[in-house]
C-alpha cells in the first residue's frame, strides 16, 4: 500500500523568507511524487511532479521540491514566500509498480500562512 | 477555458434524495478520475475511468455510488438514498494515459454536496 504524511497540519512564515513543507511518503515500489495547492472552495491546483532523474524539481510560481530516496521525503520549498502563497498544500504520491490504476495517494495537507 | 469542469459547483438535498454530479474533462484526456475530499483530509479516491471503461473503484464507494462516462467523454457520478456522511467536496480529475504512467492529473472545481 502507498501512504503519504504531511506532518505539519499548519506552517507560518513571514513574506519574503523561505518556506519548507514536509512530506514523507511510502510505497513499495518507485514512487512518483506530487504536489498540489488548495486556495479555498476551489480544486486541486498541480504545482510540480518528480518522475525520475534530477532530484530537485522546478514547478510552478517559483516553488521547488527536493527528492530524497534514502529519506523517503520530497519536500516542498520556495526561496521567498509571498502573502499569495498563503493555501492549502498536499502531497501526493504513485506507486510505479502498482501495475493497476494511476490513483493518486494524498497526505492530509499543510496549511501554509504567510504573514506580512 | 479548457480545463476540467465538474457541475454543480453545490448542491443541498435531504437526507434520503438522490443526486447526480457531472465532470467534463479536458478534452484530449482518455482518463477521468472521481475523489472524494471530506473537512481537513486529502482527497480520497473512488474510481476511475479509461475512455467508457470504468477500471478500478475504491471500497469508499459503496453500493449506493455509480459512476458513468458512456461516450468516454464526460463523466456522473450518482449517489442514491443519500446520508449526511456523504456530505464532501467531490472532485474530478482527468489525465492524458502514458506509457511509463507518470501522467498528471488535472483537477476540476469540484462539486460541495451537503446532506441535511
Amino acid at each position: 500500500a502507498q501512504s503519504v504524511a504531511q506532518p505539519e497540519d499548519q506552517v507560518n512564515v513571514a513574506e519574503g523568507n523561505p518556506l519548507t513543507v514536509k512530506c514523507t511518503y511510502s510505497v513499495s515500489g518507485n514512487p512518483y511524487l506530487f504536489w498540489y495547492v488548495q486556495y479555498p472552495n476551489r480544486g486541486l491546483q498541480f504545482l510540480l511532479k518528480y518522475i525520475t532523474g534530477d532530484n530537485l524539481v522546478k514547478g510552478s510560481y517559483g516553488f521547488e521540491a527536493e527528492f530524497n530516496k534514502s529519506q523517503t521525503s520530497f519536500h516542498l520549498k520556495k526561496p521567498s514566500a509571498l502573502v499569495s502563497d498563503s493555501a492549502l498544500y498536499f502531497c501526493a504520491v504513485r506507486d510505479v509498480n502498482t501495475g493497476t490504476a494511476s490513483k493518486l495517494t494524498f497526505g492530509t495537507g499543510t496549511r501554509l500562512q504567510v504573514t506580512l | 477555458d479548457t480545463g476540467v469542469s465538474q457541475n454543480p459547483r453545490h448542491k443541498i438535498t435531504k437526507r434520503g434524495q438522490n443526486v447526480t454530479f457531472r465532470c467534463d474533462p479536458i478534452s484530449e484526456h482518455n482518463r477521468l478520475y472521481w475523489y472524494r475530499q471530506t473537512l481537513g483530509q486529502g482527497p480520497e479516491f473512488l474510481t476511475y475511468f479509461q475512455n467508457e471503461a470504468q477500471l478500478e473503484k475504491s471500497r469508499l464507494l459503496s453500493d449506493r455510488f455509480s459512476a458513468e462516462r458512456p461516450k468516454g467523454s464526460f463523466s456522473t457520478l450518482e449517489i442514491q438514498r443519500t446520508e449526511q456522511g456523504d456530505s464532501a467536496m467531490y472532485l474530478c480529475a482527468s489525465s492524458l494515459r502514458s506509457t511509463r504512467g507518470e501522467e498528471t492529473q488535472y483537477f476540476g472545481p469540484g462539486t460541495r454536496l451537503l446532506v441535511l
